[in-house]
């Protein structure tokens, strides 16, 4: 049971490259989402989804794309870097519990530099 | 102003003491609220879920004021082990389902 997994852990790009960062659970949740994360911001929501094809916009969705064919499977597109970018990437994961999602599983990050 | 807001700290506590982190937030539509540890450079993990009745895990204790919209985590007995960053976070399902972190408080706790 390998939980949450990302990659890559660490990425360097340059101004107006795309990429995409994986991101895998394994443990059947329903709920999986992507964060951000920046000095003093504390975790931003990007982008979630509430089951496979079901996605929905968080608090800072401009300049990402998601899609969420299968249950385990939860990519986030960058579809033209920018130096704003830079940052540390998190998804995460959880199951319902009643009318709210308790606890979330998050993947070890992955280090986004843009130059 | 955040929704969820703490102090940045950080706190520098010596082995042994007790320390309380403080956490307000602002939509009285909040549902459900966790604490969340964060080691340096990893991702965050549920430290424990704070309910109105309080609750209580070893060292750890939390308590929920809903009325005050205020959230607390005290720690006894600090170890060393327990130098991390603590997130409050706060979750709601109304017009979609949304879960706020706290910028969060570091602790360093010294031998």
């Amino acid at each position: 049971n390998a939980g949450v997994t990302q990659t890559p852990k660490f990425q360097v790009l340059k101004t107006g490259q795309s990429m995409t960062l994986q991101c895998a659970q394994d443990m059947n949740h329903e709920y999986m989402s992507w964060y951000r994360q920046d000095p003093g911001m504390g975790l931003r929501l990007i982008h979630y989804s509430v089951g496979a094809g079901i996605t929905d916009q968080g608090e800072v969705p401009n300049g990402y794309n998601v899609s969420r064919s299968t249950t385990e499977d939860f990519p986030l597109r960058l579809l033209s870097a920018a130096p704003s970018q830079t940052s540390v990437y998190f998804c995460a994961s959880s199951s319902p519990s009643g009318r709210s999602y308790n606890e979330q599983f998050f993947g070890p990050g992955t280090r986004l530099t843009v130059l | 102003r955040k929704e969820v807001e703490q102090d940045p700290g950080p706190f520098n506590v010596p082995e042994g003491a007790t320390v309380a982190f403080n956490c307000t937030y602002s939509n009285s539509a909040s549902q459900s609220f966790f604490w969340y540890r964060q080691d340096c450079r990893k991702e965050p993990k549920l430290l424990m879920s704070v309910y109105s009745s309080g609750n209580e895990d070893g060292r750890f204790t939390a308590q929920l004021n809903r009325a005050s919209q205020y959230i607390s985590l005290l720690i006894r007995d600090s170890k060393l082990s327990d130098s991390a960053t603590y997130l409050c976070v706060v979750s709601r399902n109304t017009g979609g389902f949304k879960t706020i972190f706290g910028a969060g408080t570091r602790l360093f706790v010294k031998a």
